[in-house]
């Protein structure tokens, strides 16, 4: 079945660094999301990706999709203690219904 | 966010127990979700509904049983779980199931512990 990985799968970094998480899928995507889970809390959508080399900006966060559609980025520059959870990468194969959720990095941002 | 909600947000039961999940949307949307997300584990698909019909159910034992009885509820129905079935259990909706206006929108969960 379709996987999803995503590394790395710890990030610790002090403040005003920046931060990347990388997913790969074994398979090809139709688009591709990310979600933020804040701890405790619940997974919030952050962006969709539909197109072969799309790049998206979210103030300081940059969302990449691969040329192939089966890798993507996301990249937050200055991190911030706000930018502190868990950021999930979750893709759609063509014709599918349902999501496949990578493994998440999860992200601690040090004063 | 009350987009949607989940009842009840935490839950202990034993392993003979039977016990039910709800969740609710106020999105208008016409699909929803079960999740499971254990520790170190991605998040989980367990079932699919769309327009209250069951469209995936992603190899689940019987011990869970979803109902959606119109496109604004689903349940979780449990019955002689495992302690490994302990989890956060999230409920999801979107628009659609597929394409665009697919973006999923999460409820809180119901940490369930099974002992």
């Amino acid at each position: 079945g379709q996987q999803v990985m995503q590394i790395p799968q710890y990030q610790h970094v002090q403040e005003g660094e920046d931060f990347t998480t990388y997913c790969n899928s074994s398979t090809t995507l139709s688009n591709i999301q990310w979600y933020k889970q804040r701890p405790g809390g619940h997974p919030v959508f952050l962006i969709q990706l539909v197109k072969s080399g799309e790049v998206k900006k979210q103030k300081r966060l940059t969302f990449q999709f691969g040329e192939a559609k089966k890798n993507s980025s996301l990249h937050i520059t200055a991190t911030q203690t706000t930018d502190v959870g868990t950021y999930f990468c979750a893709g759609l194969t063509g014709g599918g219904n349902k999501l496949t959720f990578g493994t998440g990095t999860q992200l601690k941002v040090e004063l | 966010e009350t987009g949607v909600t989940q009842t009840p947000r935490h839950l202990v039961m034993g392993m003979t127990n039977k016990k039910s999940l709800k969740c609710e949307q106020h999105l208008g949307h016409n699909a929803m979700y079960w999740y499971k997300q254990s520790a170190k584990k991605p998040l989980e698909l367990m079932f699919v509904y769309n327009f209250k019909e069951q469209t995936e159910n992603n190899s689940v034992p019987s011990r869970f049983s979803p109902e959606c009885p119109n496109s604004s509820h689903l349940f979780l129905h449990l019955h002689t779980l495992q302690p490994e079935d302990s989890a956060l259990y999230l409920c999801a909706s979107s628009q659609r199931t597929s394409g665009a206006f697919n973006e999923q929108f999460f409820g809180p969960g119901t940490r369930l512990t099974v002992l």
